[in-house]
């Protein structure tokens, strides 16, 4: 079972709606992080928390919002998305400068469509 | 720009049978290159990783074969199993850049024939 737990699996949603995809990790990792991946692509990074501070945005729409409340939980905002936005978001945890091991541990995704 | 390449694209292999996954990259920065494999509907998990001071790593069936000079490395799986039927990706970090910034291949199907 993964240590990252993310919520919910799936979500639909309009493209006028407003929704929270939610992680969380206990493994005392300092380092969080969004990804975004399509079908048969590659993840690709949105955004990366260090000790609860945003430290890369990968030059994210604004449409999506990240917050990290604490060391443990790391959510994404989504608002005004558009149909294009419908992906796996992945997230990610690991020790800081995390990969310092290379090991990120990856949640299951939550799968979003945007109608 | 690409800066790991990886391929093939998708691989059908024979149950017992070798599974072999080739990546490059350019970047003589990157220091540390780690297999990641995900199974339809989950997130990737570290399946094993390298050094480029070691040439080759082995963890039971899986093995990383790596050519620094020709900055290029390998997934081997050995005596492939149904079960193996994924996708992996490689990847590469610089670690000294300490930036939190894994750069991933573009993946390879893996299908095992039962």
């Amino acid at each position: 079972d993964t240590e990252v737990t993310q919520t919910p699996k799936h979500l639909v949603m309009g493209m006028t709606n407003k929704k929270s995809l939610k992680c969380e990790q206990h493994m005392g990792h300092r380092a969080m992080y969004w990804y975004k991946q399509k079908a048969k692509k590659p993840p690709e990074l949105m955004f990366v928390y260090s000790y609860e501070k945003l430290s890369i945005n990968e030059s994210v729409p604004s449409r999506f919002s990240p917050e990290c409340p604490n060391s443990s939980l790391l959510n994404l905002h989504l608002h005004a998305l558009q149909p294009e936005d419908s992906a796996l978001y992945l997230c990610a945890s690991s020790q800081v400068g995390g990969t310092l091991t290379g090991e990120l541990f990856f949640g299951e995704g939550s799968r979003l469509t945007v109608l | 720009q690409q800066q790991v390449k990886q391929s093939p694209q998708s691989l059908i292999v024979q149950k017992g049978g070798i599974s072999i996954i080739n990546c490059a990259y350019e970047n003589t920065a990157f220091d540390y290159f780690p297999w990641y494999q995900q199974f339809p509907g989950k997130g990737p998990a570290l399946l094993i990783a390298i050094r480029p001071d070691v040439s080759e790593k082995k963890e039971g069936r899986f093995t990383i074969s790596f050519n620094k000079s020709a900055k290029q490395f390998s997934l081997h799986i050995m005596d492939s199993q149904p079960g193996d039927s994924a996708t992996y990706f490689c990847a590469a970090i610089a670690l000294m850049n300490r930036d939190d910034k894994i750069i991933f291949g573009k993946g390879t199907r893996l299908h095992i024939l039962p």
